[in-house]
């Protein structure tokens, strides 16, 4: 199992382009999740989608939508970038409601 | 808003020593997750214990939690050079319906051999 996958690793964007990060897992789980990481602070949430067919927003979800494609793919689409949206990016998912959480490797984003 | 906080923010020690990582939080939980960070790479969970729970233990990894004074601590045991990573507490709202975790700012532990 590849467990979460995430792509592309690493990405450079001028102010105003757009572009979708894409997760996706293979451990049939329901729920899934978007976060950033920037310089010296916790995981924030953006967007969650507790179930296939949902999505709801997180903690900074300003700049940022998600399309939960099916069971497996939750992808996190910006659709003009700001130099504010450099950041790291983590997808992650979880079998149920409440628990561990299981993390991809990320995508750095560089947004000029 | 980050609800959990972490003390020390870096800790420097030796192989074979214990290290102690402290986390605050400010509201009541479901639940606490303690997750580790190598340089580079995605979080890893380490254990989670449940606001009924005072003590968990996981191999070289021990974790309590005092939900009076809204703390939890994770003591490893027996350092290594491969536990140099950061490492973040994450908690679980308790009035939520949908476990939406907070993440602190983490402890970066440096295990020097």
């Amino acid at each position: 199992n590849a467990g979460v996958t995430q792509t592309p690793k690493f990405q450079v964007l001028k102010t105003g382009q757009s572009m979708t990060l894409q997760c996706a897992q293979d451990m049939n789980h329901n729920s899934m999740y978007w976060y950033r990481q920037d310089p010296g602070m916790g995981l924030r949430l953006i967007y969650y989608s507790a179930s296939e067919g949902t999505t709801d927003k997180g903690e900074v979800p300003n700049g940022y939508n998600v399309s939960r494609l099916n069971k497996r793919e939750f992808s996190l689409r910006l659709e003009s970038a700001a130099p504010s949206q450099t950041s790291v990016y983590f997808c992650a998912s979880s079998e149920g409601n409440r628990g561990e959480q299981f993390f991809g490797p990320g995508t750095r984003l560089t947004v000029l | 808003s980050q609800q959990g906080e972490e003390d020390p923010q870096a800790l420097s020690i030796q192989e074979g020593e214990n290290a102690t990582m402290n986390c605050s939080y400010k509201t009541s939980i479901n639940n606490l997750q303690w997750y580790r960070q190598n340089s580079g790479r995605g979080l890893v969970h380490l254990i989670l214990i449940r606001s009924n729970e005072r003590e968990k233990h996981s191999g070289r990894l021990r974790v309590t939690l005092d939900t009076s004074k809204k703390s939890s601590s994770l003591l490893i045991t027996a350092s290594r050079a491969a536990d140099t990573a950061s490492y973040f507490c994450a908690t679980d709202a308790w009035n939520t319906g949908f476990q939406k975790l907070v993440f602190g700012t983490g402890t970066r532990l440096l295990v020097s051999p």
